[in-house]
């Protein structure tokens, strides 16, 4: 079963635009929801995070805005450039468990 | 970067033959985990270690085994690979756990097993 929901499965942005990934999850206990990135042939790399206790952060391009009643969290990407196509995960983690990941949302922005 | 190196980097084998996945960190971090990563499932835990000698299970353990006898090296070893093990291996560190450790991900090991 799937801890952490994410969707889109596959995103195609103009270079310019808002790209928005979602995610849901079930578990309350869930505390800590990063975002990472991955480049074809890499391993994915920290992009930003959040905890439940505020409803948005932003850095640079990037803001993670959470919704805590409905369990609900999402990455939005301003000003998407083509430097920005990669494949994103959420995730979120229980304080002595373990990171539970999305299943990634593969964005490609057009120039 | 992080000073991860995995190896082998790519590795085709047959099925039923044994596999051993290395990770190697330079930056001396407590936490080191092995993910697994497929289409359509996103990165799922396969087993991760909170010291040298201490290893724990995660979510998908079944048919493969690690160890971690030095600070810097984390095995894992498929004793009979099978054709649902074909996937990306990860490796990651963190200094700390959770939500006060960036997990600091190796560039992946790709096995295909026949």
């Amino acid at each position: 079963q799937q801890q952490v929901k994410q969707s889109p499965q596959s995103l195609i942005v103009q270079k310019g635009g808002i790209s928005i990934i979602n995610c849901a999850y079930e578990n309350t206990a869930f505390d800590y929801f990063p975002w990472y990135q991955q480049f074809p042939g890499k391993g994915p790399a920290l992009l930003i995070a959040i905890r439940p206790d505020v409803s948005e952060k932003k850095e640079g391009r990037f803001t993670i805005s959470f919704n805590k009643s409905a369990k609900q969290f999402s990455l939005h990407i301003m000003d998407s450039q083509p430097g920005d196509s990669a494949t994103y995960f959420c995730a979120a983690y229980n304080t002595g468990n373990q990171f539970y990941f999305g299943t990634g949302t593969s964005l490609t922005v057009i120039p | 970067d992080a000073g991860i190196t995995q190896s082998p980097r790519h590795k085709v084998t047959e099925t039923g033959t044994p596999v051993t996945l290395r990770c190697h960190q330079t930056e001396n971090h407590r936490y080191m985990y092995w993910y697994r990563q497929d289409p359509g499932h996103g990165l799922r835990l396969i087993h991760y270690s909170y010291g040298v000698k201490d290893t724990d299970k995660g979510e998908v353990s079944d048919g493969y085994s690690v160890s971690r006898s030095k600070t810097e090296d984390f095995l894992l070893t498929l004793e009979s690979a099978t054709s649902s093990q074909t996937s990306v291996y990860f490796c990651a560190i963190s200094e700390r756990q959770g939500d006060t450790g960036e997990l600091f991900f190796g560039e992946g090991s790709r096995l295909t097993v026949l």
